[in-house]
């Protein structure tokens, strides 16, 4: 497996705008998974894309894979307080996921 | 279905004891992995386990082991603690398919670990 690097470390945004967060990755992959953790709590799963996808949509997430520049991306439409949280990705396919610094989203109310 | 839970959720231990963390999985998932968490490192894999056996292992010293149990409850162990053990434990667990890609992974809410 390999390890993601998220971009930005940081971002802070105003309730109601759009946070995008990047994600890249060195070798080839069958998936992609973006998770989210709230401060000093576990990380909850938030989507996954499969290789053979270019984007896929859940609530106000949208994700996209781009496998020809092993990036992906994490779009959070209409953002609440409530997504005030840090975003990981983990690219990979197999039972072994490894995370980066992760992106740290401060939505200002 | 209940889900991940970590035991116990906060714990103090003085340098050079040791120290037992214990995780029950989702029912059904048969595949538990361990991570710590720390400012400076960031969320680093431990091991993960399957059906009683350690499939994978992390860069981390002997003092850190792990077990897993028929029932797939697993624990993790830290002998001689150090002050750099301080962090959060997560311990996460997995349902495998038969081709073993697009594992989601269900998180515990973690252990937090203080050496004093």
């Amino acid at each position: 497996s390999q390890q993601g690097e998220e971009d930005p470390q940081a971002l802070s945004i105003q309730e109601g705008e759009n946070a995008t967060m990047n994600c890249s990755y060195k070798t080839s992959i069958n998936n992609l998974q973006w998770y989210r953790q709230n401060s000093g709590r576990g990380l909850v799963h938030l989507i996954l894309i499969r290789s053979n996808e270019r984007e896929k949509h859940s609530g106000r997430l949208r994700v996209t894979l781009d496998t020809s520049k092993k990036s992906s991306s994490l779009l959070i439409t209409a953002s609440r307080a409530a997504d005030t949280a840090s975003y990981f990705c983990a690219p990979g396919g197999n039972e072994k996921l490894t995370f980066g610094t992760g992106t740290r989203l401060t939505i200002i109310p | 279905k209940a889900g991940v839970t970590q035991t116990p959720r906060y714990l103090i231990k003085t340098r050079g004891q040791q120290v037992t963390l214990s995780c029950s999985p989702i029912s059904g998932h048969r595949s538990v992995s361990w991570y710590q968490q720390t400012p400076g490192q960031g969320l680093q894999f431990l091991f993960e386990y399957f059906s009683e056996t350690q499939r994978n292992k992390g860069n981390f010293p002997g003092r850190f082991s792990g077990r897993q149990f028929s029932n797939s409850r697993s624990e993790m162990n830290v002998s001689t603690l150090e002050l750099g053990d301080s962090a959060l434990y997560l311990c996460a667990s997995s349902y495998i398919p038969r081709d073993r890609a697009n594992t989601e992974a269900f998180f515990g809410q973690g252990t937090r670990l203080t050496v004093v």
